[in-house]
């Protein structure tokens, strides 16, 4: 099945600094790559998605981008701000199914004053 | 426009009771999907339901667990005789329609079995 690995598992940045979490997935087929933000004790937060026919979107501060040869993607943040420390989930859905969501394990990112 | 939601948002249960766990989708979402996170962890599926409907449960446990989804009324997650190791929080979210395109999160209910 689908496995996606995530890293890096930690990440602290000054703040206006950019920030890059990374992530590869085994199920070339998989078409659909979302990524949640997560604060405590809260419901993770759909920030930005990408589909596999598209190699880069943008949205304000945070940009994805997917190498669907090398079968990864990634998710870029600049201009941090301190809204921005939470933990940042990045996800594929598989060719088997179209209605699950296969996680990575998170990134926590901290941003420093 | 209410978002999904959730109760209780915690729930403490003694082993070998059982937890019941409810959610309602978004407005206009027919599709639920339940999630479970233990700490430290990601998001694993359990199951994918439409009204009246399992379509997907390939991430349930083989025991004690069942999920529901009726014509009327919220959807159902529900454990029997919980042990401590069901202690997570346990997610639902919805979408409009079929695909995981799009699903949005509800609080979560955090269940600690004692």
């Amino acid at each position: 099945g689908e496995n996606v690995e995530q890293h890096p598992s930690t990440l602290s940045v000054q703040e206006g600094d950019s920030a890059v979490i990374k992530c590869t997935y085994s199920d070339s087929a998989s078409n659909y790559f979302p990524w949640y933000k997560q604060e405590l004790g809260k419901g993770p937060q759909l920030i930005i998605d990408i589909r596999s026919n598209v190699g880069e979107k943008k949205d304000q501060r945070i940009a994805v981008t997917l190498n669907k040869t090398a079968k990864h993607f990634s998710l870029h943040i600049t201009e941090t701000q301190p809204e921005d420390s939470a933990v940042y989930f990045c996800a594929a859905t598989p060719s088997s199914s179209a209605s699950k969501i296969i996680f990575g394990s998170g990134t926590r990112l901290s941003i420093r004053p | 426009n209410a978002g999904v939601m959730q109760n209780p948002r915690h729930l403490v249960r003694r082993r070998g009771q059982e937890a019941r766990l409810r959610c309602s989708p978004m407005k206009g979402h027919s599709h639920v999907y339940w999630y479970r996170q233990l700490p430290e962890e990601g998001l694993k599926f359990m199951v994918y339901l439409q009204k009246e409907n399992i379509i997907d449960e390939s991430g349930m446990p083989k025991e004690r667990f069942s999920a529901e989804f009726p014509k009327e009324g919220p959807s159902i997650l529900r454990i029997q005789q919980v042990v401590r190791g069901d202690s997570a929080a346990y997610f639902c979210a919805s979408s409009y329609g079929e695909g995981a395109y799009e699903q949005y999160f509800g609080p979560g209910t955090r269940l600690t079995v004692t």
